[in-house]
């Protein structure tokens, strides 16, 4: 079967960094992706990831290991905004997104 | 209209009843999708159009239909809703035929089903 393992919930204080962990097994591998979703909103893109390695967009980064079927998401200086649910998702060998449950983060002052 | 809408909101339904729930996206995607997501699981694919005038089926397509008879349009129906459906549904969209485009999702809608 196919399988998507988060944390369930990780706590953090305010201007700290932080890392959420994914790994996966699917039947094929088309690329992995991270999603934002605040509390009754609708999830919102992050980044993309298709090769090894670290992929930086301002506070975040990406880092992926196919090889380990392994990512991680890295929040930096962490604000009460990013208070929300982190979604890890891979495109499988039929271009199906397969979702993990998400990690619940909480920033704490 | 900017992204994707759906509507209505929020729904309470009697069992047994039928309901659709609308999508409408203005970003002229050809791709569209419907997920439900419950407390403790991932987003769950239900069905999926990769152009207008086709369709397709996810992990849990039953008791669930959907048309696309247009571009802009996604409607989801369920012909006699159980409780079972009680859930979040989110429409998205991408822009191209290929998986690895950027998903989209509308605000989505909470249905209740008693």
């Amino acid at each position: 079967g196919q399988n998507i393992d988060q944390p369930t919930e990780m706590t953090a204080t305010e201007g700290a960094i932080v890392q959420i962990n994914c790994t996966y097994q699917t039947s094929g591998f088309n690329g992995l992706f991270w999603y934002q979703q605040h509390a009754g909103e609708a999830p919102t893109f992050l980044s993309y990831n298709v090769l090894d390695g670290l992929e930086e967009k301002g506070r975040f980064s990406s880092f992926l290991s196919r090889s380990k079927g392994y990512s991680y998401l890295l929040l930096k200086e962490l604000q009460m905004k990013d208070s929300a649910s982190y979604l890890c998702a891979v495109l499988d060998s039929n271009y199906q997104l397969i979702w993990g449950a998400g990690t619940k983060l909480i920033i704490k002052p | 209209i900017a992204g994707i809408t759906q509507a209505p909101t929020s729904q309470i339904l009697a069992a047994g009843r039928r309901m659709t729930l609308r999508c409408t996206q203005d970003m002229r995607h050809n791709a569209m999708y419907w997920y439900r997501q419950d407390l403790g699981l991932g987003l769950r694919l239900i069905h999926y159009s990769n152009t207008a005038g086709t369709t397709g089926k996810g992990e849990v397509p039953d008791g669930y239909s959907v048309s696309r008879a247009n571009t802009d349009d996604f409607p989801l129906t369920l012909a006699s809703a159980v409780p079972s459906q009680t859930s979040v549904y989110f429409c998205a969209s991408s822009e191209g035929l290929a998986g690895t485009d950027t998903q989209y999702f509308g605000p989505g809608t909470r249905l209740t089903v008693l």
